[in-house]
């Protein structure tokens, strides 16, 4: 167990539709990070977030969203949705997100788009 | 451009046998940190081993061991006496500051270990 949380474990939806997937860093961790990882593309790092506020950006659609809160969770928000979007979706955080430090893992949201 | 290789899709290996998974990678950057993970088929990913780019020698964790050869720029995962739990996908990753800390992963070898 990383000690990183993710909810849901798995979501089932339209397309069109709106989701958002929640994580909680481990204990002192500041920084969290978002992946997307489909069968066509691999892992694709979307965002990053260092204690509130926006550190990084990667290949995240204008369609997706991310925050992160004062308690130092985090919300990936996805809107639109299509049938590619169907991925896993990882949360992972790290101390302070220095270029360095380990990224420990979630367990990941398994989203389907029908 | 940040870029991460891994030439192996599939490796096989004999339980008990080491093994060595092969990750290379390009940066101009000279700080940056390069990392292991393991997928089992349940799909988290689970850290394995960590190589900065200032570290003189090879890290080493446990069974798993990092080939770390900066010049040729490369960082192969080494793992000996290889377990049947060993089956799994192993993603290389790198992560630098140039580029705003985006970490980058390779397309993954998927080990399968032969009892």
């Amino acid at each position: 167990d990383s000690g990183v949380t993710q909810t849901p474990k798995h979501l089932i939806t339209a397309t069109g539709q709106r989701v958002t997937l929640r994580c909680s860093p481990r204990s002192g961790d500041l920084s969290v990070y978002w992946y997307q990882q489909s069968l066509d593309q691999g892992l694709q790092f979307l965002i990053q977030y260092y204690n509130g506020e926006e550190r990084a950006k990667g290949n995240i659609l204008e369609r997706f969203s991310a925050q992160q809160f004062p308690d130092l969770h985090s919300e990936l928000n996805l809107s639109s949705l299509e049938l590619g979007d169907s991925a896993l979706y990882f949360c992972a955080s790290s101390v302070a997100g220095g270029p360095q430090e380990t990224q420990y893992f979630g367990p990941g949201t398994r989203l389907l788009v029908l | 451009a940040q870029k991460i290789t891994q030439t192996q899709p599939g490796m096989f290996v004999q339980e008990k046998e080491a093994v060595t998974l092969d990750c290379t990678y390009d940066t101009s950057d000279p700080s940056y940190g390069l990392f292991w993970y393991k997928q089992p088929s349940s799909g988290e990913m689970i850290f394995l081993i960590y190589q900065g780019s200032y570290d003189q020698q090879n890290a080493t964790e446990g069974r798993y061991s990092l080939n770390f050869q900066k010049a040729r720029k490369s960082a192969n995962l080494v793992i000996s006496a290889s377990q049947l739990g060993d089956s799994a996908m192993y993603f290389c990753a790198m992560r630098e500051k140039t580029g705003g800390f985006k970490t980058i992963f390779g397309a993954g070898t998927r080990l399968f270990v032969k009892a």
